[in-house]
């Protein structure tokens, strides 16, 4: 199984601001996901992305807002851009499992803007 | 992908099996049901999946009916660290999942 880490684990902004987030995992993986889960709710993939390529984006999510970085196979940034109150969330990062048919996920990233 | 329905919340002894149910009517043939939990404070842990037989692995079990409707996971000997929200995720790619409320799960001593 692989293992992932986040930086930061968790931190609080002013409004207005932007957090890059970082998801490192222990292998190559061709594929990084980015999720968000709003206070209460449930994940919400942001995003896919893969190395080499742009990544994609879903319904309700862009690219100015959610820039990602994807420079090798091991590694990946989320950053939240000119922060509101609403954006506070858990953000967490998943990669896929292979041939194991899964996704490993990373323990999250919990921000608070004020 | 198909939607599923879970029952908000459940509650089960410290010991005993607990047997998660999940529908999912709207089930494509070439779609898989997935299984995570998410443990308070956590990312979510996947757990199992299946096409339209029945699995089996060192967590849990999974039964899925024959004309594929409906799931029921069984964590054999329930422990208070099993003590999670459960999903239960149709999709045709373990790439694109889409997460529901899942069932919250109460193991109590």
């Amino acid at each position: 199984s692989a293992v992932i880490s986040q930086k930061p684990s968790r931190d609080i902004c002013q409004r207005g601001t932007s957090l890059t987030i970082q998801c490192q995992v222990d292998s190559q993986v061709t594929m990084m996901f980015w999720y968000r889960q709003q206070p209460g709710q449930s994940l919400t993939l942001i995003a896919t992305a893969n190395q080499g390529s742009e990544a994609t984006y879903e319904s309700g999510f862009v690219i100015d807002k959610f820039p990602i970085s994807r420079p090798n196979l091991t590694f990946s940034t989320l950053t939240v851009s000119n922060m509101s109150p609403e954006d506070s969330s858990i953000y967490l990062c998943s990669v896929e499992g292979g041939v194991e048919e899964t996704q490993y996920f990373g323990p999250g990233t919990r921000l608070l803007v004020l | 992908d198909a939607k599923t329905t879970q029952p908000t919340s459940m509650d089960c002894a410290e010991g005993r099996a607990a047997n998660l149910p999940c529908n999912h009517s709207t089930i494509s043939g070439n779609e898989y049901v997935y299984w995570y939990r998410q443990i308070h404070s956590q990312g979510p842990q996947y757990i199992i999946h299946g096409l339209k037989n029945n699995e089996t692995n060192e967590m849990a079990s999974l039964i899925i009916t024959e004309d594929r409707k409906s799931s029921t996971l069984i964590l054999p000997h329930a422990t208070l660290r099993d003590t999670a929200v459960y999903y239960c995720i149709v999709g045709s790619s373990n790439y694109k999942l889409t997460f529901g409320k899942g069932t919250l799960l109460t193991v109590n001593p």
